[in-house]
């Protein structure tokens, strides 16, 4: 089955740790986003990648870090330098060629901090 | 820049009873507007899309949505509620004919059906 694999599901940060998210995709879709979403306060872009080996930083990108070397693989890393990483971390994807913006969703990862 | 807003973050309606959730947007342009549902501890999923064409829309799960560019919305309606449809409910805009890869979402309305 085509569809978007986020994994771990829940994932635990210790103080000063860095921790990577992984997001695969089968679906053959150029552009791939990550969101975090916060109880009341909807979904926010962390990064978007448009094609391979490139990506723009979203409106809340400070603290984290992406990379794009495979079309079907868009990792995230929560670095020690975001302060508040607990949060509920959703992957996309959506195809570049005659797109009106649907995006594709995986199932999350939920990540804490210990 | 696009915006969204979503009016009440918590929506209760009784099993059988019409479901209303609204949202207006804001677009220099033209826009693409969509509705998607989450249940608890899932991804989205996405109920349906307005791009061009007939402005109600259908989408699954017998929800339907009418853009308004008068009224700049998009509310989302649906004639009988079941208890399945307890569920958080996302707006979104993307902007046609530019960089049409992002979208904004609304905050999101929790939708409550009491039995």
């Amino acid at each position: 089955d085509g569809g978007i694999t986020q994994s771990p599901k829940y994932l635990f940060r210790k103080e000063g740790q860095n921790v990577t998210l992984s997001c695969e995709q089968n679906l053959n879709h150029d552009a791939m986003y990550w969101y975090r979403q916060d109880p009341g306060q909807g979904l926010r872009l962390i990064y978007y990648s448009q094609i391979v080996n490139d990506f723009q930083k979203g409106d809340i990108a400070e603290g984290y870090s992406v990379s794009r070397e495979k079309k079907e693989s868009f990792p995230l890393t929560v670095t020690s330098a975001q302060k508040n990483p607990t949060a509920f971390y959703l992957c996309a994807s959506s195809t570049a060629s005659g797109n009106v913006g649907i995006q594709y969703f995986g199932a999350g990862t939920r990540l804490s901090v210990l | 820049a696009q915006s969204v807003t979503q009016l009440g973050s918590h929506v209760s309606v009784s099993e059988g009873a019409l479901v209303l959730l609204r949202c207006n947007y804001s677009s220099s342009v033209p826009p693409y507007l969509f509705w998607y549902v989450q249940y608890p501890n899932q991804g989205l999923q996405l109920l349906l899309k307005y791009t061009t064409g007939a402005t109600l829309v259908k989408g699954i799960n017998g929800f339907e949505a009418e853009f308004k560019k008068s009224e700049t919305s998009f509310h989302l309606t649906k004639p009988s509620a079941h208890m399945s449809d307890a569920a958080e409910y996302f707006c979104a805009v993307s902007e046609s004919g530019g960089s049409n890869y992002k979208l904004t979402f609304g905050k999101g309305t929790l939708l409550t059906v009491n039995p």
